[in-house]
């Protein structure tokens, strides 16, 4: 089945800094490579998300990059605000079964 | 606004108990899908169903049990059988797509403490 490496597994930044959390994949089926934001107490949402078919992303602030090659995706936020902090999960999903990350806990210090 | 409505927020049962959390749809999602969250550990699928009246295991399906009578409803049943179900315990839904699979939408999930 899919395996999905996440790291690093907690990130500080200063705010106005970038992040950037990578991700890994094991199976050359998956297609489809999300990215969600879980706040404290909440479920995940999606922020960003990226098909096979495409190399780069961006939505404002947000960034996710695929290398199919590498079998590596990653996220970048630009510019981080306070309310960037939160846990960030990648996924990738073969089929519909979809496979998480261990998530990044996101620390945005204003 | 459509959405998933997991209930209740937190809760509590003896061990020994079975409990069943709820979980509803107003998103008129086809696949449905539990998962539960530990720390350190990520999301770890419990079971998925892309169609009413059936339903398959993921990964830690054991001790669980789940049910699809309708295409709004998902509840979930942990069960005595069941080591460790103290966690928090979410709700997804999504379409079915062709080529690409689609984002799942989240409920706000359960916290399930078992003493």
């Amino acid at each position: 089945g899919e395996n999905v490496e996440q790291h690093p597994s907690t990130l500080s930044v200063q705010e106005g800094d970038s992040a950037v959390i990578k991700c890994t994949y094991s199976d050359s089926a998956s297609n489809y490579f999300p990215w969600y934001k879980q706040e404290l107490g909440k479920g995940p949402q999606l922020i960003i998300d990226i098909r096979s078919n495409v190399g780069e992303k961006k939505d404002q602030r947000i960034a996710v990059t695929l290398n199919k090659t590498a079998k590596h995706f990653s996220l970048h936020i630009t510019e981080t605000q306070p309310e960037d902090s939160a846990v960030y999960f990648c996924a990738a999903n073969p089929r519909q079964k979809v496979t998480f990350g261990i998530g990044t806990k996101l620390q945005v210090i204003p | 606004d459509g959405g998933i409505t997991q209930s209740p927020k937190y809760l509590f049962r003896k061990e020994g108990q079975n409990v069943t959390l709820s979980c509803e749809q107003n998103l008129n999602h086809d696949a449905m899908y539990w998962y539960r969250q530990d720390p350190g550990q990520g999301l770890r699928l419990i079971y998925y169903s892309q169609i009413v009246n059936d339903f398959q295991k993921g990964d830690i399906a054991e001790g669980y049990s789940v049910s699809r009578e309708k295409k709004e409803s998902f509840p979930l049943t942990v069960t005595s059988a069941q080591k460790n179900p103290t966690a928090f315990y979410l709700c997804a839904s999504s379409t079915l797509t062709g080529q690409y699979n689609s984002p799942l939408h989240f409920g706000n999930g359960t916290r399930l403490t078992v003493t």
